[in-house]
């Protein structure tokens, strides 16, 4: 079964820090995505990426970059948290070409800004 | 712009009652049509999916939808609901060839035992 791993389930930080959240796939999906989730406004992408060292932006990538520096592994970066930016965020990966097929989601982080 | 729709934020049934979501989706092509399902404290699962062939697909727990795609529609439905049924329902459209997933705003299922 496909695994997406996101490394916290909660996270709490101040205005102002640099955040990393990580995300780690074991079946050697070639596509990742970094959502945001919040109530009333469903899912919105803020990067996905299609290879290693691709990343593209999606929705919302104000505020945020990536990294996809090994296939396995996509790291979202807040380089100067907010509070607009509390939320939970989630990971997602699929194999390239496969866009008939489904997303395999992380369970999640939630990040709380101060 | 693409763009995903749906209407109902919060429905409440009682169990064996039946369910109909509403999605519309705006998009200038060939689509693939997802309905997501993240039960409470779980993560997002795909509960059905068409991308061709016939329009009404069936998924898992006896969910159905219907692609009409003069509508552009794709509601979800159950004939007769169940209290485990309670969750967040999500409806998604991608451009076939396309890698980006665009989301509805999700709709909350409560089915009050």
């Amino acid at each position: 079964d496909v695994k997406v791993t996101q490394s916290s389930r909660y996270l709490v930080k101040r205005t102002g820090e640099k955040v990393f959240l990580e995300c780690v796939q074991d079946m050697d999906h070639e596509n990742m995505f970094w959502y945001r989730q919040d109530p009333g406004l469903g899912l919105r992408l803020i990067y996905f990426s299609y290879d290693v060292k691709m990343k593209e932006k999606g929705d919302i990538p104000e505020g945020y970059s990536v990294s996809r520096e090994k296939k396995e592994r996509f790291s979202l970066i807040l380089e100067s948290a907010s509070t607009n930016q509390t939320s939970m965020y989630l990971c997602a990966s699929s194999f390239v070409g496969a866009t008939n097929e489904k997303l395999f989601f992380g369970s999640g982080t939630q990040l709380s800004v101060l | 712009a693409q763009s995903v729709s749906q209407h109902n934020h919060h429905v409440i049934l009682s169990e064996a009652a039946s369910l109909e979501l509403g999605c519309n989706y705006s998009y200038g092509g060939t689509v693939n049509l997802f309905w997501y399902v993240q039960y409470p404290g779980q993560h997002l699962q795909l509960l059905l999916k068409y991308f061709s062939g016939d329009p009404l697909v069936k998924g898992i727990k006896g969910f159905e939808a219907e692609f009409i795609k003069s509508k552009f529609s794709f509601n979800l439905r159950k004939p007769s609901v169940q209290w485990s049924d309670t969750a967040e329902y999500f409806c998604a459209v991608n451009g076939v060839g396309a890698n980006n997933l665009f989301f509805g705003t999700g709709t909350r299922l409560t089915v009050i035992p």
